[in-house]
């Protein structure tokens, strides 16, 4: 079955510090990729997106995120966390050919920032 | 990015009535659009996709009568919560596809059935 897989649920880095949040995700044909990041009671903006190509991704933000397909993974990472950065973080993916292009969402990792 | 709109943010309603909600892509035309359900501290819930001119398909477990979907433009998706009960009290949000499969979400309807 198809699965995403956000491993952290709930991770905490100093201001300045460097971030990694990981997914993993079982699909059975080609995939593409998002990252999406939730505020407490907003929507979700879009952060970064992989389609094919360049297997590193440059997002907003200062985020990027790597495609990894021999482990099936697409980490986000960030080099300087700032306090805004807070929030809830979604993994996505979808596949081409898909049931009309609906995205498979990971369970979400909460990020908090430590002054 | 392109933006999605959804109206109203937060809405209270009596148990029994109805609730409409719109989603509406500003910038874009969205022949698919897609409406989840968000409960506290979880993931996306997928309800229903809804694609302009046809009916919508709903996912396994939810009830098209209760959730009734109108996709009547490229731009404009409707979700109706009908007779509405406190279990339906949650975070619902619409999101809509481009043509090159990126996906973008509005900001969310808060529902409170009381």
């Amino acid at each position: 079955a198809q699965s995403v897989t956000q491993p952290d649920i709930h991770i905490t880095v100093s201001e300045g510090a460097s971030l990694e949040l990981r997914c993993n995700y079982s699909y059975g044909a080609t995939p593409y990729l998002f990252w999406y990041v939730q505020s407490p009671g907003q929507g979700l903006q879009l952060l970064l997106k992989y389609f094919s190509g360049d297997t590193l991704v440059q997002g907003i933000k200062g985020f990027e995120a790597e495609f990894k397909r021999s482990q099936s993974s697409f980490n986000l990472r960030k080099p300087s966390v700032h306090w805004s950065d807070a929030a809830e973080y979604f993994c996505a993916v979808g596949h081409y050919g898909g049931s009309q292009g609906n995205l498979i969402f990971g369970k979400g990792t909460k990020l908090s920032v430590k002054p | 990015g392109a933006v999605v709109s959804q109206h109203p943010s937060r809405v209270i309603c009596k148990s029994g009535t109805s609730v409409k909600i719109e989603c509406r892509s500003l910038d874009f035309q969205a022949t698919t659009m897609f409406w989840y359900r968000q409960f506290p501290k979880q993931s996306l819930m997928l309800m229903a996709t809804s694609n302009e001119g046809s009916k919508a398909t709903y996912e396994q477990g939810v009830e098209k009568d209760k959730f009734l979907i109108n996709h009547a433009s490229l731009t404009l998706s409707t979700l109706t919560v009908t007779s509405a009960h406190p279990e339906d009290s949650s975070f619902y949000i619409c999101s809509a596809k481009t043509a090159t499969y990126e996906q973008y979400f509005g900001p969310g309807t808060r529902l409170t059935v009381t």
